[in-house]
């Protein structure tokens, strides 16, 4: 089955920098790739997520890369806020939410 | 759009007793919930994938008769905790798709403490 790994499992960064969180996943028919913004107490909130037929997608301050030969993907967020520090989860499955697998998280602290 | 509900957001129950938990999908009729389970300072696990008008599927090691799941309709999707024990004590998450896209959209949770 899918197995996600995320790092790092803790990230402080001061206000206006930017953080990366990298994913790596095992399952090659994996094509779905999620990212997920937890804050305490509430449930995951989607983000971004990106698909095996696209490289790179970007939203405002928020951008994932994709590298399918590497089995890697990555959360940029650039200028970074106070209101970005939460847990950040990746995910990888199918297209149909089949097979769905979260990494471990990663918490991000933004330090004003 | 895609919201999706859960009730109660927290619930305390003894040892021993049922807890129904729902899960609905406000303003998009969902294919499939999955119903997930988060321990402290951990990842979210799934529990079972939940169709419409058909049997959930259980992850390995997740025990069915112990955690009842039915799905009524295309926006409602209940999980039971039967016979609670204190290890149950958790955070239970669903979560509903929608096509064309399946992206999963998550409830804001329910908190379960058993004593």
């Amino acid at each position: 089955g899918e197995n996600v790994e995320q790092h790092p499992s803790t990230l402080s960064v001061q206000e206006g920098d930017s953080a990366v969180i990298k994913c790596t996943y095992s399952d090659s028919a994996s094509n779905y790739f999620p990212w997920y913004k937890q804050e305490l107490g509430k449930g995951p909130q989607l983000i971004i997520d990106i698909r095996s037929n696209v490289g790179e997608k970007k939203d405002q301050r928020i951008a994932v890369t994709l590298n399918k030969t590497a089995k890697h993907f990555s959360l940029h967020i650039t200028e970074t806020q106070p209101e970005d520090s939460a847990v950040y989860f990746c995910a990888a499955g199918g297209n149909y939410g089949q097979n769905f697998v979260f990494g471990p998280g990663t918490r991000l602290s933004v330090l004003p | 759009g895609a919201v999706v509900s859960q009730h109660p957001s927290w619930v305390i129950c003894k040892s021993g007793t049922s807890v129904k938990i729902e899960c609905r999908s406000l303003d998009f009729q969902a294919t499939t919930m999955f119903w997930y389970r988060q321990f402290p300072k951990q990842s979210l696990m799934l529990m079972a994938t939940s169709n419409e008008g058909s049997k959930a599927t259980y992850e390995q090691g997740v025990e069915k008769d112990k955690f009842l799941i039915n799905h009524a309709s295309l926006t409602l999707s209940t999980l039971t905790v039967t016979s609670a024990h204190p290890e149950d004590s958790s955070f239970y998450i669903c979560s509903a798709t929608r096509q064309p896209t399946w992206e999963q959209y998550f409830g804001p949770g329910t908190r379960l403490t058993v004593t």
